[in-house]
């Protein structure tokens, strides 16, 4: 098993650009997610879905975009780039188990400049 | 709603000290607990976890008991490496109010020093 994938490692974009951050998992896991880690902030959930066909957003969505084609794929789009979207972002996915996760799987992440 | 509280950091060691990271949580229903550490540059990834009360998470030295009569799960380490510096999140998954999202701390940065 691969586990959770990330596709690019780093990426620098100028302000107004677009680009999707790629994920892939392929343990079979309903839940995927992308989150963000700025310093002293933790990470903050920015979409997440339980299911193909099925998205809705986190704590901060805003300028970004996810869709569920199919389990493995769980791509973010970054609409148009701003500098307040430079981060490491991180896809996550696990098994839900009556609504309980088991364990989170994380990706590498991608770490994201805007200028 | 759910919320996981831990101690901020960073939490400065010298190799073989004796180590504890706080962790207190709220939730509705009766959550599964977990610790998770990243490396310089990497992903999250599990550590321990535990899923009822007064059961104990344990992985490469580290330890965590599920107390749910003071809700907390502290991380603990007897004897800690320079390898250990990383930071390490607490977090809680609990279906209480129907929420899917798991639930993590801020994060607590440890260094150790030889």
């Amino acid at each position: 098993n691969a586990g959770v994938t990330q596709t690019p490692k780093f990426q620098v974009l100028k302000t107004g650009q677009s680009m999707t951050l790629q994920c892939a998992q392929d343990m079979n896991h309903e839940y995927m997610s992308w989150y963000r880690q700025d310093p002293g902030m933790g990470l903050r959930l920015i979409h997440y879905s339980v299911g193909a066909g099925i998205t809705d957003q986190g704590e901060v969505p805003n300028g970004y975009n996810v869709s569920r084609s199919t389990t493995e794929d769980f791509p973010l789009r970054l609409l148009s780039a701003a500098p307040s979207q430079t981060s490491v972002y991180f896809c996550a996915s696990s098994a839900l188990a009556g609504g309980i996760h088991n364990e989170q799987f994380f990706g590498p992440g991608t770490r994201l400049t805007v200028l | 709603g759910n919320s996981v509280t831990q101690m901020e950091g960073p939490v400065t060691l010298s190799e073989e000290a004796f180590l504890t990271i706080n962790c207190t949580y709220t939730a509705t229903g009766y959550p599964s607990l977990f610790w998770y550490v990243q490396y310089p540059g990497e992903g999250l990834q599990l550590l321990l976890k535990a899923t009822k009360a007064d059961d104990k998470g344990s992985n490469k030295g580290f330890e965590a008991t599920y107390r749910k009569e003071t809700t907390s799960f502290h991380l603990e380490k007897g004897s800690v490496q320079v390898s250990d510096s990383a930071v390490y999140f607490c977090a809680l998954s609990d279906q209480g109010g129907g929420s899917y999202i798991p639930t993590f701390g801020r994060g607590t940065s440890l260094i150790v020093h030889p």
